[in-house]
């Protein structure tokens, strides 16, 4: 089946450690993006990915970093920089083209840094 | 002011009901997605509109571009139904596929 995975579903770290999350697509798609979800607030764009070896910050990249070595592959850092890494992050993919496309999307993962 | 401004916040109705969720936008847009996000978190799209009327299976999601509005029906509700649904709109200023998104409206059907 086609789709986007994410590992873990859970995750949980303790303050200090830098972290990386997983996202691999299997649908062929150029474009990959990596989204924070906080209560009570819209998803946020942290990086996007439009082709292999490229990427681009997004909303809010601080604290933050990625590497799109693989046109499957978008993982994510969150380093120890960034100072509310405690949130649900979901990864997506599109088409690129000069039409509009849907995001897929991943079924995320609950991070936790105590 | 959010770009993407979505009402209710919440939402309960009984089932059966006809529910309808509204987002107004403030920029120039080339497209308005509607998504659902199950207490599980996983997002699915549901419509993906530029302009007019979209109709699948009990849901149905409208545009009015000169209005920068549109509106997500659902069709005698039911408990499935329960999720959190997202307006997202991509801008006609910004590059790529870049979606912004509304905070959700969290929609409970009882039974």
């Amino acid at each position: 089946d086609g789709g986007i995975t994410q590992s873990p579903k859970y995750l949980f770290r303790k303050e200090g450690q830098n972290v990386t999350l997983s996202c691999e697509q299997n649908l062929n798609h150029d474009a990959m993006y990596w989204y924070r979800q906080d209560p009570g607030q819209g998803l946020r764009l942290i990086y996007y990915s439009q082709i292999v070896n490229d990427f681009q910050k997004g909303d809010i990249a601080e604290g933050y970093s990625v590497s799109r070595e693989k046109k499957e592959s978008f993982p994510l850092t969150v380093t120890s920089a960034q100072k509310n890494p405690t949130a649900f992050y979901l990864c997506a993919s599109s088409i690129v083209g000069t039409g509009t496309y849907e995001q897929y999307f991943g079924p995320g993962t609950r991070l936790t840094v105590t | 002011k959010n770009e993407v401004e979505q009402s209710p916040q919440n939402l309960t109705a009984q089932e059966g009901e006809f529910i309808t969720i509204n987002c107004s936008y403030s920029v120039g847009i080339s497209a308005l997605h509607w998504l659902q996000q199950h207490p599980g978190g996983g997002i699915v799209s549901l419509f993906m509109l530029s302009s007019g009327k979209k109709k699948h299976g009990r849901l149905i999601a409208t545009i009015n571009i000169q209005e920068k509005h549109s509106s997500l029906h659902i069709t005698a509700s039911h408990p499935r139904d329960s999720a959190v649904y997202i307006c997202a709109v991509r801008s006609r200023e910004t590059s790529g596929s870049r979606l912004t998104f509304g905070e959700g409206t969290q929609l409970t059907v009882n039974p």
